[in-house]
């Protein structure tokens, strides 16, 4: 069965400075990953999304994520925080065993501070 | 509309009632997704529709929770006498074909509060 381990439920940065989203996954066959995010009253929107091609994944307002398949790895960055970047972030895996559900992680929120 | 509609955005019903919740997805998007999120968790999955049929609704908790699609557009979560433990708020997304390229547009979902 697949599942999706977010490791910290909150992280805490300075405007400007990096962030680490981290993610652990667990899949029976050749995953798809994603991240999402959402932002308060609002819909979630998929930021980036991984599906067997290049390892490193670049996704919408400068957030990346590299999938290490010998970490079970997916872990979300950021070189510089910014405000609008408040938000709950979740990490998906999605496989065949699955029918392709999507199955989340339990979401990381993010603080900005100033 | 530009995004997928959800209604009504706020629920708060008694223990045993019955409630409606409607999916108003975007315009040729034959996938409809419904999940559900409890308060500090990520979305679980419930039901996947595409075109008017389930094609998959083995999330459904029980045989309380029931949801239709018609007409191939609009899905209406229907749920029968209410218990406290459904409180959560409930997404609908919807996508062009189906699950497996992942990117699904959701709702801003219906918080579903039994008293």
């Amino acid at each position: 069965a697949q599942s999706v381990t977010q490791l910290d439920s909150h992280v805490s940065v300075s405007e400007g400075t990096p962030v680490l989203l981290r993610c652990n996954y667990s899949s029976s066959y050749s995953p798809s990953l994603f991240w999402y995010v959402q932002h308060p009253n609002k819909g979630l929107q998929l930021l980036l999304k991984y599906t067997s091609a290049a390892t490193l994944v670049k996704g919408i307002n400068g957030f990346e994520a590299e999938f290490k398949k010998s970490e079970t790895s997916f872990h979300l960055t950021k070189p510089s925080a910014h405000m609008s970047d408040a938000a709950e972030y979740f990490c998906v895996v999605s496989d065949l065993a699955a029918g392709n559900k999507l199955t989340f992680g339990g979401g990381t929120r993010v603080l900005v501070k100033p | 509309g530009a995004g997928v509609s959800q209604t009504p955005s706020n629920k708060v019903t008694e223990k045993g009632k019955y409630v409606e919740l409607r999916c108003d997805p975007i315009s040729g998007h034959t996938a409809l997704y419904w999940y559900r999120q409890s308060l500090g968790q990520g979305p679980e999955f419930l039901i996947y529709f595409q075109g008017t049929g389930a094609a998959d609704d083995s999330g459904l908790p029980n045989d309380r929770f029931f949801a239709v699609r018609p007409e191939g557009s609009v899905s209406t979560l229907k749920i029968q006498r209410t218990e406290r433990g459904d409180s959560a708020v409930y997404l609908c997304a919807s996508s062009l074909s189906g699950p497996n390229t992942g990117e699904l547009f959701f709702g801003e979902g219906s918080r579903l509060t039994v008293l």
